[in-house]
């Protein structure tokens, strides 16, 4: 079945620190990628999308994520976090066979002091 | 300039009461979709629509009802109302199926 994975519900690091969150599709045919960022009481928003034009996606507020096909991933990365990056943050994968995106369970990310 | 709206942003109800969820966009977007947010369980699609008149279930449908008379309303009706359909209820739309989707606020219901 189709499923995408983020490891770690809830990661903590500190302001200025690297911020890794990870995610991992089921499928070895390149799917479509996103990157959602939910901040509290709000809806999704798009941080960033993969559609293979290029392995390596800019998003918004200086986060990226690298399109790894051998290792079925997609992890978002940001090299300094600051306190307003605290939020959820959901990875979601589009196959092209389907209609409808699956979304992971969400990392949580806060930012300590 | 409103995008996607939702109402009620909340709501109390009680078991076996019907409830709609209302969703308007304002983009003329094809691709209408509802979504229920749970603890552990991230974003669950419930149904979604790709144009006026065409729905079909997502994954979690159950419980619940759609319509789309017109592109930009998507209501969703809970017949009778369940404790198990507390939850946060996003709706979002999309030109296209594989394009980009853009959510609302969010509905919080509680069923009592």
């Amino acid at each position: 079945a189709q499923s995408v994975t983020q490891l770690g519900s809830h990661v903590s690091v500190s302001e200025g620190a690297l911020v890794l969150l990870r995610c991992n599709y089921s499928s070895s045919v390149p799917p479509y990628l996103f990157w959602y960022v939910q901040y509290p009481n709000q809806g999704l928003q798009l941080l960033l999308k993969y559609t293979s034009a290029a392995t390596l996606v800019k998003g918004i507020n200086g986060f990226e994520a690298e399109f790894k096909k051998s290792e079925t991933s997609f992890h978002l990365t940001k090299p300094s976090a600051h306190m307003s990056d605290a939020a959820e943050y959901f990875c979601a994968v589009l196959y092209s066979s389907a209609s409808k995106i699956i979304f992971g369970s969400g990392t949580r990310l806060s930012i300590r002091p | 300039d409103a995008g996607i709206t939702q109402s009620p942003r909340y709501k109390i109800t009680e078991t076996g009461r019907q409830v709609t969820l209302m969703c308007h966009q304002t983009w003329s977007h094809s691709y209408m979709f509802w979504y229920r947010q749970d603890l552990g369980h991230g974003l669950r699609l419930i149904y979604y629509s790709a144009a006026a008149d065409i729905t079909d279930k997502g994954e979690v449908p159950d419980g619940y009802v759609v319509s789309r008379s017109k592109t930009e309303n998507f209501p969703l009706t809970l017949e009778s109302a369940t404790r198990s359909q507390t939850s946060v209820y996003f709706c979002a739309s999309s030109v296209g199926s594989q394009e980009t989707q853009y959510f609302g606020p969010g509905t919080r219901l509680l069923v009592l």
